[in-house]
């Protein structure tokens, strides 16, 4: 079975700094990757994802994250954040092999943008 | 709209009665999810339709949760005697097609609380 661990339920970022959200996946064969973000009272909102191919994958909002399968990881990064980033954050991963897509979420990280 | 949208948005319950949460996905979109996303936790996966057919519901929690959509089109999430355990945020998401690696597009939710 798949899993997804996100590091830090809470992360804390000053206006105009790097934001990173680390996520890391367990399984067998890379799988593919989601990052989802979440405002409140909203539904999930699609940033990024890696299929196939180039292993840094841009995204909405100016959003980024890179792929790196000897460390199983693809963290999120920004390099400056806004005040509109505050919201929680999602990684996801989705079984190459399946037949459709049964999505396995991480727990989330909420980002706080400090002015 | 353009978008999936839910109904209701919040429901409040009595332990022990029934609900009924009401998805209406995008126009044409094939597959169907149901997750449940508890206070604090990411999204978890209840079901999935493709199209009318129930193809997946290994994610219900118990047999007081049942979910439909006849025509392909709209679903409805059935619980039965409600729990205080079953407080959650249910997400309904839909997708062109749902292949591995497709984008599912979520809506707003439905709150739900049971006292």
């Amino acid at each position: 079975a798949q899993s997804v661990t996100q590091l830090g339920s809470h992360v804390s970022v000053s206006e105009g700094a790097l934001v990173l959200l680390r996520c890391n996946y367990s399984s067998s064969v890379p799988p593919y990757l989601f990052w989802y973000v979440q405002y409140p009272n909203q539904g999930l909102q699609l940033l990024l994802k890696y299929t196939t191919g180039a292993t840094l994958v841009k995204g909405i909002n100016g959003f980024e994250a890179e792929f790196k399968k000897s460390e199983t990881s693809f963290h999120l990064t920004k390099p400056s954040a806004h005040m509109s980033d505050a919201a929680e954050y999602f990684c996801a991963v989705s079984d190459r092999t399946g037949g459709y897509q049964k999505v396995t979420f991480g727990t989330g990280t909420k980002l706080q943008v400090i002015p | 709209g353009a978008g999936v949208s839910q109904s209701p948005r919040y429901k409040v319950a009595k332990r022990g009665q029934d609900v009924a949460l009401r998805c209406d996905p995008i126009s044409g979109h094939v597959s169907l999810f149901w997750y449940q996303q508890a206070l604090g936790q990411g999204p978890e996966f209840l079901t999935y339709f493709q199209n009318e057919a129930q193809l997946d519901k290994s994610g219900l929690p118990s047999d007081r949760f049942f979910a439909e959509r006849p025509e392909g089109s709209v679903s409805t999430l059935k619980i039965q005697r409600t729990q205080q355990e079953d407080s959650a945020v249910y997400l309904c998401a839909s997708s062109l097609v749902g292949l591995a690696g497709d984008e599912q597009f979520f809506g707003p939710g439905t709150r739900l609380t049971v006292l």
